[in-house]
Formats: structure tokens, C-alpha cells, sequence
């Protein structure tokens, strides 16, 4: 599985879009890009997931280069409430066993 | 739909004894569930896959014999934190995974071992 790296720390001011970067140059053609959030104290929330197509739900955008080399996140119109430390992860599917393993992610602050 | 719930939620022991920590899908059947540990500060560190009807797999360094996984239903899998001591306190949290889907996780358990 891809290894991923992200910055340590983000700020962004309510209500602007919230844009968090993954660098993962190993990945490969079959591996999927996930994130994860953990809100303090809490387990990680599924957020979105892609394989070379841009992504939208109701949560996020998921904007995958071309080359799939980075991808980056985008929460359009952050809250207080998505202040947490988010995750981005390689996986390739299928696989052997599906693991997740977490990289430090970065601890995105939402300010007022 | 996709909720995972622990049980319990915090627990606090002394050392030497032994805590049972229970994972289930609540909504889902899932025939594997992966169980995590993540101290103060640090990220999640996967110890180990539990499959249902047969053994646990576990992550390197991570004693199969002080941390007991079953996986007795598709619903259900329990780790067991044998003979606790205060180094093990930490915050163990579970995740289980539908076909054909990604991991959900659980809220998280938090131990304490005085």
C-alpha cells in the first residue's frame, strides 16, 4: 500500500472551504485513496474514497491528480464541528486483507 | 446504516487483572473486524485482523498471547487485554468491514490500568 504523507497542521476560518493535501507518489494503479477523520476522543469517521476519478458527497470533495501522485480534500464550507485530525490512506482493492495503516494526518483547526 | 458500537466504554483496572473489550456491527454482518490501539498524540496503530470462525492476525510486535482476539459471530469479536499493566492503558478502538465496503469504526474504549 501506498505510503502517504500530509501536512501536521492546517487552519481554516468558518464557513471557507477547508483544502487538505495527501502526497502519495508510490501509489499504485489499483489503489484506492480513503480519508478518515477523528474527532477527539472518538473513533475515525468514513469521509470519502477514490480511485482516479474526482469524487462528491454530501460530506466532501475528493480531487485526485492525474497523474494520482496527490489528492486533496476539500470540506466546501467548514464548521467548528470539522475540526478534527484527518486521514488519508492507500489501499489496494482487492487485497489481501483490507488494513488500514494510519500516516500522522493532519489536525485541521476550524476557526470562528 | 454501517454503525459499529464498544462496549465498554471506559474501564479502569488494576494491574494484573484482565479486561474484556467487545466489538459489534450493529446493522451489518461483517467476517472481519481489525482492532486498533492509539496512545496520547499518536495516530491509530493497527495490532491486529480478526476473521470470523478463525484465528487472529496479528501485527508485528503485538503479543498474541496478551491480547486475546476472538471473532465467534459475524457480529461480535472481543478483545481480551490479558494480565493489564499501566503501559497497556491506552485507547483501543475497533473497526468492522461489510462486503464489499470499507471499515467502519467503533466509538472506542478507553483504558486505564492503575
Amino acid at each position: 500500500d501506498a505510503k502517504t504523507t500530509q501536512p501536521p497542521s492546517m487552519d481554516c476560518a468558518e464557513g471557507r472551504a477547508a483544502n487538505l493535501p495527501c502526497n502519495h507518489s508510490t501509489i499504485s494503479g489499483n489503489e484506492y485513496v480513503y480519508w478518515y477523520r477523528q474527532i477527539h476522543s472518538q473513533g475515525p469517521q468514513y469521509i470519502i474514497h477514490g480511485l482516479k476519478n474526482n469524487e462528491t458527497n454530501e460530506m466532501a470533495s475528493l480531487i485526485i491528480t492525474e497523474d494520482r501522485k496527490s489528492s486533496t480534500l476539500i470540506l466546501p464550507h467548514a464548521t467548528l464541528r470539522d475540526t478534527a485530525v484527518y486521514y488519508c490512506i492507500g489501499l489496494a482493492l482487492p487485497n489481501t486483507g483490507n488494513q488500514f495503516y494510519f500516516g500522522t494526518g493532519t489536525s485541521l483547526t476550524v476557526i470562528p | 446504516g454501517a454503525v459499529v458500537s464498544q462496549h465498554p466504554s471506559r474501564v479502569i483496572c488494576k494491574s494484573g487483572t484482565s479486561v474484556k473489550i467487545e466489538c459489534r456491527s450493529l446493522d451489518f454482518q461483517a467476517t472481519t473486524m481489525f482492532w486498533y490501539r492509539q496512545f496520547p498524540k499518536q495516530s491509530l496503530m493497527l495490532m491486529a485482523t480478526s476473521n470470523e470462525g478463525s484465528k487472529a492476525t496479528y501485527e508485528q510486535g503485538v503479543e498474541k498471547d496478551k491480547f486475546l482476539i476472538n471473532h465467534a459471530s459475524l457480529t461480535l469479536s472481543t478483545l481480551t487485554v490479558t494480565s493489564a499493566h499501566p503501559e497497556d492503558s491506552s485507547f483501543y478502538i475497533c473497526s468492522a468491514l461489510p462486503v464489499r465496503d470499507t471499515q467502519y469504526f467503533g466509538p472506542g474504549t478507553r483504558l486505564t490500568v492503575l
